[in-house]
């Protein structure tokens, strides 16, 4: 079984819409992350987590929110989404910032129309 | 603003040949340093990091860092059409925890 999952794996949704992106790990790390990826643009961070209680935005975060559920549990939710949300959105995992690797989970594909 | 430069290529070598990635970053106090594979429509996968000035090698790969002129590479020898992706830079700038990425640089080796 995978360490990191997000689920759904694709999405369409309609401009407007509230539309949540849910990520679990089974690593056992605290840190987690999501990062959305545009062609051309790259991976940008959104919001970061380093334990339940610590939620911080990253560089993009305007028009998306988060919430830590548990350890294992990272969400990152659209209240009203837009088309230029189009993107790869992609959860990771890490133990430390400094040196760690950050794991990533397979991706979700939203497109917004 | 913090960066991380890299060619986005293509850059295309032939079956065996040495390819050879670089990157360049805005913030002298860097400390880390870290290279991602991504296959097409794939999730970015580490290939090595490195701390230290100097070379660091695993197996076909080898990172190399120079903190003075702020530029990381990473050699791939004896390339294989399997190493065709794309490979992401990326950093942890001084004072902070996350990673920065670059666009990455997109490589295609030939059989």
């Amino acid at each position: 079984d995978a360490d990191v999952t997000q689920t759904p794996r694709n999405r369409i949704t309609k401009t407007g819409k509230r539309i949540m992106l849910e990520c679990s790990q089974t690593k056992g790390h605290d840190r987690m992350y999501w990062y959305r990826q545009d062609p051309g643009l790259g991976l940008r961070l959104i919001y970061y987590s380093f334990d339940v209680k610590d939620i911080n935005k990253g560089e993009i975060s305007d028009g998306y929110s988060v919430s830590r559920q548990a350890q294992a549990k990272f969400s990152l939710s659209l209240e009203s989404a837009i088309p230029n949300q189009t993107a790869l959105y992609f959860c990771a995992t890490s133990v430390t910032g400094y040196t760690d690797t950050q794991y990533f989970g397979p991706g979700t594909r939203l497109t917004v129309l | 603003q913090k960066e991380v430069e890299q060619n986005s290529g293509p850059l295309s070598v032939p079956e065996g040949a040495i390819a050879s990635l670089n990157c360049t970053y805005s913030d002298q106090g860097s400390q880390s340093f870290f290279w991602y594979r991504q296959y097409s429509g794939k999730s970015p996968e580490l290939i090595m990091f490195i701390y230290s000035n100097g070379d660091k090698e695993d197996g076909r790969f080898t990172a190399q860092l120079n903190k003075a002129s702020q530029y990381v590479s990473l050699l791939i020898r004896d390339s294989q059409p399997s190493d065709s992706a794309t490979y992401l830079c990326a950093v942890i700038y001084s004072g902070s925890e996350k990673l920065v990425f670059g666009k990455g640089t997109k490589l295609t080796v030939n059989p």
